[in-house]
């Protein structure tokens, strides 16, 4: 079964930490993004990453970073996390045709800093 | 702005009555239309999409979707909810290079 694994479900973080939320799919994707979700907005697009090495912003990277050194892992970065960094992270893989429906999503990342 | 818009926070549906899920969508071009579900502590389930073709997509578990290009909205609907389709669902349109992009919600509540 095709997956897309988040390696934490729940993380509790001081203000200040540097943090690593780690994606990993294995379904060859070259496509891969991180939303963060909180209620009322829905799910909002942090960054996402076309290919090994790339990297493009979505609508909210502000205190964030991203890594991608490997095709299967796409790695976000909170250089030095806050309060308004708690919330659910979704990490999503999928194949670079558009119009596809090969978003897999994987299970969430429900951080709090405190 | 490109957007996708969900007017509804919240749907409260008895068990045995159809059920509607509202979405809007303001892009440019042909849009390429997504619904997903999220039951609670899971990540997103895709239901259905609208690529093309034509304007009544079915979908996973029953539910189906209206693409109404002149209104520009895209529906979701389900003859008959059953308690087990509470959740939070999610309409989603594509933009360039396959970027997804999200309304707010909608959380859909079926009462027995």
């Amino acid at each position: 079964d095709v997956k897309v694994t988040q390696s934490s479900r729940y993380l509790v973080k001081r203000t200040g930490e540097k943090v690593f939320l780690e994606c990993v799919q294995d379904m060859d994707h070259e496509n891969m993004f991180w939303y963060r979700q909180d209620p009322g907005l829905g799910l909002r697009l942090i960054y996402f990453s076309y290919d090994v090495k790339m990297k493009e912003k979505g609508d909210i990277p502000e205190g964030y970073s991203v890594s991608r050194e490997k095709k299967e892992r796409f790695s976000l970065i909170l250089e030095s996390a806050s309060t308004n960094q708690t919330s659910m992270y979704l990490c999503a893989s999928s194949p670079p045709r558009q119009g596809s429906y090969g978003y897999t999503f994987g299970s969430g990342t429900r951080l709090t800093v405190v | 702005a490109q957007s996708v818009a969900q007017p509804e926070d919240q749907v409260n549906v008895a068990e045995g009555n159809p059920l509607t899920v509202k979405c809007t969508y303001s892009v440019s071009g042909n849009p390429y239309l997504f619904w997903y579900v999220q039951y609670p502590n899971r990540g997103l389930q895709f239901l259905l999409k609208y690529i093309t073709g034509d304007n009544l997509v079915k979908g996973s578990y029953g539910f189906e979707a209206e693409f109404n290009k002149s209104q520009t909205s895209f529906h979701l609907k389900k003859p008959s909810a059953l308690v087990s389709d509470s959740a939070l669902y999610f309409c989603a349109v594509i933009l360039g290079r396959g970027k997804l992009i999200f309304g707010q919600g909608t959380e859909l509540s079926v009462k027995p």
